[in-house]
């Protein structure tokens, strides 16, 4: 049941140019879309995250857009930085509860 | 910054031990969760927890697992007979009223031998 999908396991990206990342989902109820990072050894971390109400998110360097018609949504870097390679999860709640579903994450490695 | 604690950072059990994992949630919030990843998997959803009460299970949920918070600050996940594919790093989280953000902590380390 995979409610969450992110396609790509992993991404290589030059520094200074645009990361993106990727993530469907299939389940409509969905309404709260939210974005993690993590390092190895480390907990996930909130990034940013976009309401169902809402197409467009930005906060500084990070902008999440999403597409209720196409049950997707992308996650913008730019610049990239060597300290955003990391695993990126791609989360959504909805349907009343407050439970996170995630994808299976994208490996990022930002090279110098 | 406040934050989520877990403890151990890493448990080594046999087989059919009793395992206990040990949380310490953010102090004002609500609802409170365990998520497991097994390695190179994704984060699945275990329980959630609010009002002193599982509000929701997983099928991985099943009669080996319990979750307690037994003293008002603390929020363990019990296992009581560990499998060998119980073998995962555990995340605790939690989470305020009326926000959608989850807080988590950085997860233990259970491998069954």
């Amino acid at each position: 049941d995979q409610q969450v999908k992110q396609n790509s396991p992993s991404l290589s990206v030059q520094e200074g140019r645009i990361s993106i990342l990727n993530c469907d989902y299939t389940n409509s109820m969905f309404d709260y879309f939210l974005w993690y990072k993590k390092y190895p050894a480390e907990g996930p971390t909130f990034l940013i995250s976009i309401s169902s109400i809402k197409d467009k998110n930005e906060d500084g360097r990070f902008t999440v857009f999403l597409n209720k018609s196409a049950k997707h949504l992308s996650l913008h870097i730019v610049p990239s930085q060597p300290g955003d390679s990391a695993v990126y999860f791609c989360a959504a709640s909805g349907e009343g509860a407050q439970k996170l579903v995630f994808g299976q994450g994208t490996r990022l490695t930002i090279n110098p | 910054e406040p934050e989520v604690t877990q403890t151990p950072s890493h448990q080594v059990t046999q087989m059919g031990q009793e395992v206990i994992l040990r949380c310490v949630p953010i102090s004002n919030h609500l609802y409170f969760y365990w998520y497991r990843q097994i390695l190179g998997q994704k984060v699945e959803f275990l329980v959630s927890f609010y009002n002193n009460e599982i509000s929701e299970k997983s099928e991985i949920f099943d009669d080996q697992f319990s979750v307690e918070r037994p003293d008002g600050s603390n929020f363990t996940l019990k296992i009581r007979s560990t499998k060998l594919e119980d073998s995962a790093m555990y995340f605790c989280a939690s989470q305020d009223r009326g926000a959608n953000v989850l807080t988590f902590g950085a997860g233990s380390r259970l491998t069954v031998l």
